[in-house]
């Protein structure tokens, strides 16, 4: 079965540098959620997509932004590029359609590393 | 504020035997919880889910307990095999609306040993 697929699984950038990570949700689901994953921490929310609106933000800073395509595909544009901003950034979509209580599906993750 | 924790960082278990990893969560508008299983260098792949209106959720060797007015789950596997050796995640989500974004603790390091 198709899976969640992010690009790049690796990036490599300087400080004060962007970046943009891509997302392409499983088929047919209408819903992209983005995490940050610090070295030994839990995933913490950034920021979801519902049908190409944005529905619900986290703790995304305002340096970072993201959109949701006609393709339902996703990007988080990261800008002014941070060291502390190294980390695992997962996507994970889920489809409402399927219920309420429906799983998030995630990628394996980009990871990020600012020098 | 840790609003789902997970407060044991790492349990080790024999093959065969039955691995219980723990979850307690703060926020009362919590009302479906999940358990995702993460190996290195990959995403955290669903396990097994349990909604609040239930108490015990089965799928094959996993369990998932809930008990809603200690605000505790666990998840139970048995028998515990070599390849369940991961990061284990409890998630939640709740508050209803479109809030279906999942709160997660911080992971418990299961190695099941030969």
């Amino acid at each position: 079965a198709a899976g969640v697929i992010q690009s790049p699984r690796h990036l490599i950038k300087e400080k004060r540098e962007t970046a943009t990570l891509k997302c392409y949700p499983i088929p047919r689901h209408d819903t992209v959620y983005w995490y940050q994953q610090g070295p030994g921490q839990d995933p913490q929310f950034l920021i979801s997509f519902y049908e190409k609106m944005q529905s619900d933000k986290g703790s995304i800073p305002d340096r970072f932004s993201a959109q949701q395509f006609s393709d339902y595909h996703s990007e988080l544009n990261m800008s002014s590029l941070e060291l502390g901003d190294s980390a695992l950034y997962f996507c994970a979509s889920s489809s409402t359609k399927t219920g309420y209580n429906s799983p998030l599906h995630f990628g394996n993750g980009t990871r990020l590393t600012v020098t | 504020d840790q609003q789902v924790k997970q407060n044991s960082p790492s349990l080790s278990v024999q093959e065969g035997r039955i691995s219980i990893l723990n979850c307690d969560y703060t926020n009362s508008m919590f009302d479906y919880f999940l358990w995702y299983k993460k190996y290195p260098a990959e995403g955290p792949t669903f396990l097994i889910s349990i909604s609040s209106i239930k108490d015990k959720n089965e799928d094959g060797r996993f369990t998932v307990f809930l008990n809603k007015s200690a605000k505790h789950l666990s998840l139970h596997i048995v028998p515990s095999q070599p390849g369940d050796s991961a990061v284990y995640f409890c998630a939640a989500s709740g508050s209803g609306g479109s809030n279906y974004k999942l709160t997660f603790g911080k992971g418990t390091l299961l190695t099941v040993n030969p």
